[in-house]
């Protein structure tokens, strides 16, 4: 069962676009959401984290939206450029179980120059 | 710089052979995880070490998977009786006691089972 559902699969904007990636969670015990982000041949790099006591989290150009109510959060990356070509993951994980990660499936993102 | 070193990085196996994966934290890391990703899918968790402790293991993690971290410092992954279907990237993943919640995950070791 896939407790965390991602979505687009795929995306292609054009530079200076907005790319916006949606998840939703069934687990309402989770409390802890990342976004990573990866390189073809690399591992996952954590880009931008929240917890589900704030509604926002900015860093850069990067913006997590996060609506507990709805059990869903979105990623949002203004001013998107090539270089943020890469497949980008939501996870979400329970604070005393560990920490363990649970992943979505990914959205391939592109960026036309 | 990711905070663990996997090696090897590339592995190329028969089917039926033994692999095995070592991931060497750079810096003390009290909680070391490995996932396994395979191609055009999320990590999924296979197991977790708090220092030398292995506290959960995951379904996915078979009777032909091993995972052991002696004196709670490197730890190793090894695949008895490889299968094709073990064909993936495997992930070590770190957390320290000061980064909260926040897992860093290393470049990986790939195997292919042929």
């Amino acid at each position: 069962q896939q407790q965390v559902k991602q979505s687009p699969q795929s995306l292609i904007v054009q530079k200076g676009g907005i790319s916006i990636i949606n998840c939703a969670y069934e687990n309402t015990a989770f409390d802890y959401f990342p976004w990573y982000q990866q390189f073809p041949g690399k591992g996952p790099a954590l880009l931008i984290a929240i917890r589900p006591d704030v509604s926002e989290k900015k860093e850069g150009r990067f913006t997590i939206s996060f609506n507990k109510s709805a059990k869903q959060f979105s990623l949002h990356i203004m001013d998107s450029q090539p270089g943020d070509s890469a497949t980008y993951f939501c996870a979400a994980s329970i604070g005393t179980s560990g920490s363990r990660l649970t992943f979505g499936e990914g959205t391939q993102l592109t960026v036309n120059p | 710089d990711t905070g663990v070193s996997q090696d090897p990085r590339h592995k190329i196996t028969k089917r039926g052979q033994n692999v095995t994966f070592r991931c060497d934290p750079i810096s003390e890391h009290n909680r070391l995880y490995w996932y396994r990703q395979t191609l055009g899918q999320g990590p999924e968790f296979l197991t977790y070490f708090q220092n030398e402790a292995q506290l959960e293991k995951s379904r996915l993690l078979s009777d032909r998977f091993s995972a052991e971290r002696p004196k709670g410092s490197f730890s190793t992954l090894e695949i008895q009786r490889t299968e094709q279907g073990d064909s993936a990237m495997y992930l070590c993943a770190y957390r320290t006691a000061s980064s909260g919640n926040t897992i860093y995950f290393g470049e990986g070791s790939w195997l292919t089972v042929v």
